[in-house]
């Protein structure tokens, strides 16, 4: 986990709210990701972003948003528009893009809805 | 589309046996794969990869993968498993076109004393 930092540890969101998780890497790597993690169903791409100011939707990317102004953070909300939101979310991060590179996982944020 | 199958959800093996826990995947063209291990309510924490070049792969706490193409198996390996051993491990892959990883579905590990 180290060198990727996620917070909080726990959220807990209501009915209707826009909730933000924070995703911070000092690696200096180029490229961050965002999974979303279900019981028996592995990880799944919510969005992903290979350099700043630019990011691409992954499989299941509605319901979610997503920012990349700093190399170093990449802040993941999940919208009122996203029904199922309970889940373990995980922030990654690899050093270039190319297909070769490790992906680097954070502690994750396990989001809970009142 | 590429893809990882992980055909077990558990594995039981007694400590100090030799474990395996299967992986087969479908790309097009040459395979990027790797072993991810996670514990209860942590992050994924990278085991080892096959990139290109020998088939047998060593990675962390004496984990080993090895590379079949003619059947398209990544099986990871270990010669005599730990309690600590026990954990939830992924398969994924990622073909030389792909940014992100797909990963398998997981396989729950348990050794037992």
């Amino acid at each position: 986990d180290g060198g990727i930092t996620q917070s909080p540890k726990y959220l807990f969101r209501k009915e209707g709210q826009n909730v933000t998780l924070s995703c911070e890497q000092n690696l200096n790597h180029d490229a961050m990701y965002w999974y979303r993690q279900d019981p028996g169903q592995g990880l799944r791409l919510i969005y992903y972003s290979q350099i700043v100011n630019d990011f691409q939707k992954g499989d299941i990317a509605e319901g979610y948003s997503v920012s990349r102004e700093k190399k170093e953070s990449f802040p993941l909300t999940v919208t009122s528009a996203q029904k199922n939101p309970t889940a373990f979310y995980l922030c990654a991060s690899t050093q270039g893009i190319g297909g070769q590179e490790t992906q680097y996982f954070g502690p994750g944020t396990r989001l809970l809805v009142l | 589309a590429q893809s990882v199958a992980q055909p077990e959800d558990q594995v039981n093996v007694a400590e100090g046996n030799p474990l395996t826990v299967k992986c087969t995947y479908s790309v097009s063209g040459n395979p990027y794969l790797f072993w991810y291990v996670q514990y209860p309510n942590r992050g994924l924490q990278f085991l080892l990869k096959y990139i290109t070049g020998d088939n047998l792969v060593k990675g962390s706490y004496g984990f080993e993968a090895e590379f079949n193409k003619s059947q398209t198996s990544f099986h990871l390996k270990k010669p005599s498993a730990l309690v600590s051993d026990s954990a939830l491990y992924f398969c994924a892959v990622r073909d030389i076109s792909g940014y992100a990883l797909n990963f398998g579905k997981g396989t729950s590990l348990l050794v037992t004393p």
